[in-house]
């Protein structure tokens, strides 16, 4: 069954980084990418970007652009999620979910992880 | 804000049928498919509906999509308790290039 852990909880101080990580099982990691959703305490979802797994190639959201780094290691099954230069507003639950996307759009997450609370706090 | 637009909240009785309506634009809905999310507090969100009106193996029938230009609605017949959640539609923007979730939909079952 397709399964994605997360990482652990993380409490980073305002402009530091964070690197959550995403480890896949249960399928073929190149036949589908990886997206990045978060969830700030008591609002929405809200789509980060999404990395292929297949080649690499990225779709950031412009609001995260320059500020958020999605890598894959395909000998691990694993994808990393790094935001940087953290800010208060930065606290919530970070998702990692299955995606498949075409040069042209992303068609919605089927499987997801678990989610990691990411803290920003001085 | 988000580009698309649902109702905060629905309540109905336990047995009766609720729609939630998910409203965008000819950039969003009106030319991708729509995907529908089921997220009880405190869990990950769970996938209901996928291209319009496709159920994920498992996802009983009592929960359909539709939609017609624009709109997209999720429909759950036979509420039950367990549907006590809150809704997302989401759908990709080609203006945002980005895929977008509606602000959600807290469902109550009297």
């Amino acid at each position: 069954q397709v399964q994605l852990v997360q990482s652990g909880g993380e409490v980073k101080k305002p402009g530091a980084s964070v690197k959550v990580s995403c480890k896949a099982s249960g399928y073929t990691l190149s036949s589908y990418g990886i997206s990045w959703v978060r969830q700030a305490p008591g609002q929405g979802l809200e789509w980060m970007g999404w990395i292929s797994s297949y080649n690499a190639a990225t779709k950031y959201a412009k609001k995260f652009q320059g500020r958020v780094t999605m890598t894959t290691d395909t000998s691990t099954d694993t994808a990393y999620m790094e935001l940087s230069s953290l800010r208060s507003d930065d606290t919530a639950v970070y998702y990692c979910a299955r995606e498949y996307c075409t040069s042209d759009s992303c068609y919605g997450a089927d499987y997801w992880g678990q989610g990691t609370l990411v803290t920003v706090s001085s | 804000q988000s580009v698309l637009t649902q109702p905060p909240s629905v309540s109905a009785a336990s047995g009766q049928k609720v729609t939630i309506s998910c409203s965008g634009s000819s950039s969003n809905i009106g030319s991708y498919y729509v995907s529908w999310y089921q997220q009880v507090p405190g869990t990950a969100p769970k996938l209901l509906i996928y291209e319009d009106n496709k159920r994920p193996s498992g996802i009983p029938d009592r929960f359909s999509g539709s939609k017609s230009g624009t709109s997209a609605t999720l429909g759950i017949t036979g509420l039950q308790t367990g549907d006590e959640a809150d809704y997302y539609c989401g759908t990709w923007d080609t203006s945002l290039s980005a895929y977008v979730f509606v602000s959600g939909t807290r469902v109550t079952v009297l």
